[in-house]
């Protein structure tokens, strides 16, 4: 069975500094890719970074990083230079290939950007 | 590129009627994903097609909820009859495999009362 687990409901940081979002799995599989996504409070998933179990590089994408640590099952993401418009509710999602691609959600963490 | 659309936008429906919500994929993919999120929520799984196929449909509560995937393009989920705790934003996403990423549509906001 596959589980992610998000355990920060929320989380502030101040405008301009980074900010760390935790991410925990659990999975039988031996291929697997590890997603986040952004939600707004207009409601659309917005994708921000993808990490394959094979990639021996962590993955960037610009002020986003995910700090993938594969022996502790971990995949979190990073914000650097916090903007106002970060504010929203992030959530990591995995995919585990050898299941057929079944992509499941985490419960989310809610981000608040001051200014 | 046109991304996933999803129709209706917002539903109300009373508690045992039936709905209907509709999406159409990013051209090309064939996987195809429905989403129930509760409020508060993260995003469940309901049901994912490949092609016109179900790989996955066991959080699906098949006494209530059905959905298909004409000719692997469009897909309807159709929940019959709604109940109150069914109230939750529909999410429908595509993705070209299951390698790449998942692109969702904007959402059906479903209220029943």
């Amino acid at each position: 069975a596959q589980k992610i687990t998000q355990t920060q409901p929320g989380m502030f940081v101040q405008e301009k500094e980074a900010v760390t979002l935790d991410c925990t799995y659990d999975t039988s599989d031996q291929s697997y890719g590890l997603f986040w996504y952004k939600q707004p409070s207009s409601g659309e998933m917005i994708f921000l970074i993808y990490q394959g179990s094979y990639d021996e590089q962590n993955a960037t994408e610009g002020r986003y990083s995910l700090n993938f640590q594969k022996a502790r099952k971990s995949a979190n993401l990073v914000i650097s230079a916090s903007q106002l418009g970060d504010s929203a509710m992030y959530f990591c999602a995995m995919r585990g290939k050898d299941q057929g691609g079944k992509l499941i959600f985490g419960q989310g963490t809610e981000l608040s950007v001051k200014p | 590129e046109a991304g996933v659309a999803q129709s209706p936008r917002y539903k109300i429906i009373e508690k045992r009627q039936s709905v209907a919500f509709w999406c159409n994929p990013i051209s090309g993919h064939a996987t195809l994903y429905w989403y129930q999120q509760i409020l508060g929520q993260g995003p469940k799984l309901l049901i994912q097609f490949q092609n016109n196929g179900v790989v996955d449909d066991s959080q699906l509560p098949k006494d209530r909820f059905s959905a298909e995937r004409l000719k692997g393009v469009d897909s309807t989920l159709k929940i019959q009859p709604a109940k109150l705790e069914d109230s939750a934003v529909y999410l429908c996403a595509s993705s070209r495999d299951v390698d790449t990423e998942a692109f969702f549509g904007q959402g059906t906001r479903l209220t029943v009362v």
